[in-house]
């Protein structure tokens, strides 16, 4: 069975700084898709980036980019020049067969 | 031109009524989906139908029923709803059904509320 693991419950950071979020996931399959999701208050899930486990090179979309680890199965997203509208909860997914399993989610908050 | 779409937004009923929640995607995708997200906003698959047919089932209670008339729609009942139903019940749909190269579009969810 696989897991998801996100450590921090909550994160706060400043408008423009940059914030980190953790993953760490447990599988024994060798190939697989990683994703990060972004939940705002209006609950829509949108998805913001994701990492195909057979690519060494880490995914980057515009200010989001990801530090995919997979010998050590971590999977962290980090929110550079941070903007008010990213404040949101963040889920760490992983998918294996169809089947999309995510972690307890972290609520980033980002302050003026 | 919403690409899944799930009605209604939000549902308020009693314990032991019977209720269904709408689903239907407009993105050409063979895969459809039920998640669950709790009050503690974590999120779990209920099942997965591919052009129509059952490939995923979750434990899930037999109360909860999926029926999909065809593959741009998934619906979702719920029979004798009881407290610990109430959730978050969002429907997402990917091209791909192993998921592995297709991520999963997700309708606005169903805030379903059982009193």
């Amino acid at each position: 069975a696989q897991t998801v693991t996100q450590s921090q419950p909550e994160m706060s950071v400043q408008e423009a700084e940059t914030v980190t979020l953790s993953c760490t996931y447990d599988t024994s399959e060798n190939n697989y898709y990683l994703f990060w999701y972004k939940q705002p208050p209006s609950r829509q899930m949108i998805l913001v980036i994701r990492q195909e486990a057979y690519k060494q090179q880490n995914a980057t979309e515009n200010r989001f980019s990801v530090n995919f680890q997979k010998a050590a199965k971590s999977f962290s997203l980090k929110i550079s020049d941070s903007q008010l509208g990213d404040t949101a909860m963040y889920f760490c997914a992983f998918d294996s067969w169809g089947k999309l399993q995510f972690g307890a989610g972290t609520q980033v908050v980002v302050t003026p | 031109d919403t690409a899944v779409s799930q009605t209604p937004k939000y549902l308020v009923t009693q314990m032991g009524n019977d209720k269904s929640i709408k689903c239907e995607q407009n993105l050409g995708h063979d895969t459809m989906y039920w998640y669950k997200q709790d009050s503690k906003k974590f999120l779990k698959i209920m099942f997965s139908y591919n052009n129509k047919e059952l490939i995923i089932n979750e434990t899930v209670p037999n109360r909860f029923s999926p029926k999909s008339p065809d593959k741009a729609h998934l619906n979702l009942h719920i029979n004798s709803l009881e407290l610990g139903d109430s959730a978050v019940y969002f429907c997402a749909s990917s091209q791909d059904p192993t998921g592995m190269n297709s991520p999963l579009h997700f309708g606005n969810g169903t805030r379903l509320t059982v009193t």
